[in-house]
């Protein structure tokens, strides 16, 4: 079976940092681009970041450059987002998704809560 | 970045009703390779997003064929012929040709 599992996230203080993973399973990890899309609290939904199959191509949202970091470890078929300097309207869920083909983007992890908070 | 609109931002459908939902990009999400790179995802309550159709028309693995997407250039429509309970949730479009990628606000699909 396909499937991501993303973890990492929690509360953390507005500058601090904050992992996250999404760890995938039952598919060839080093074939795919990935991608980190997130969901504030009712709103909808917003993209990241997405990297390469090898790693060598990242891009982000104007929003989080800077701050985010994508990074993959193939080996390890693990995805991640370092997030550094968070802000409270960096709150959201946090949704790791592989790309079929271009644009095709499936399938999603459940998420990961990320709140931003004093 | 491409802005998406989608309209109506909610919609009550009795069962066995069609439902229809707009959206325009700002900008064409025409390709030079032909392709036209706009997507519709469907978010059921609790759960993550699902590929429902890509490039337009093309319905993805396992989704109904009640679930129908047309249209070309800058504006762009999905269609449920007969709506049922299951289909209930928020539907997003998405452009995938300009970075950012960018969605649109979301349509919430309630039944009657």
């Amino acid at each position: 079976e396909v499937q991501l599992v993303e973890s990492g996230g929690g509360l953390v203080q507005p500058g601090g940092s904050l992992s996250l993973s999404c760890a995938a399973s039952g598919f060839a990890f080093s074939n795919y681009w990935m991608y980190w899309v997130r969901q504030a609290p009712e709103t909808g939904l917003v993209w990241v970041s997405r990297i390469s199959r090898d790693g060598s191509t990242i891009n982000y949202a104007d929003s989080v450059k800077g701050r985010f970091t994508i990074s993959r470890d193939n080996a390890k078929n693990t995805l991640y987002l370092q997030m550094n300097s968070l802000r409270a309207e960096d709150t959201a869920v946090y949704y790791c998704a592989r790309e079929l083909q271009w644009g095709w983007l499936d399938p999603w992890g459940q998420g990961t809560l990320v709140t931003v908070s004093s | 970045d491409i802005v998406m609109t989608q309209t109506p931002l909610s919609l009550s459908v009795t069962p066995g009703q069609p439902a229809s939902i707009s959206c325009k990009s700002s900008q064409s999400v025409l390709h030079s390779d032909g392709k036209t790179y706009l997507f519709w995802y469907l978010q059921k309550p609790g759960q993550p997003p699902q590929l429902l159709i890509y490039e337009v028309s093309n319905r993805f693995s396992g989704v109904p064929e009640r679930f129908s997407g047309s249209g070309s250039g800058t504006d762009f429509t999905l269609k449920i012929s007969r709506v049922e309970a299951e289909d209930v949730g928020v539907y997003y479009c998405l452009q995938h040709l300009h970075l950012p990628i960018t969605f649109g606000q979301g349509t919430r699909l309630e039944i009657e």
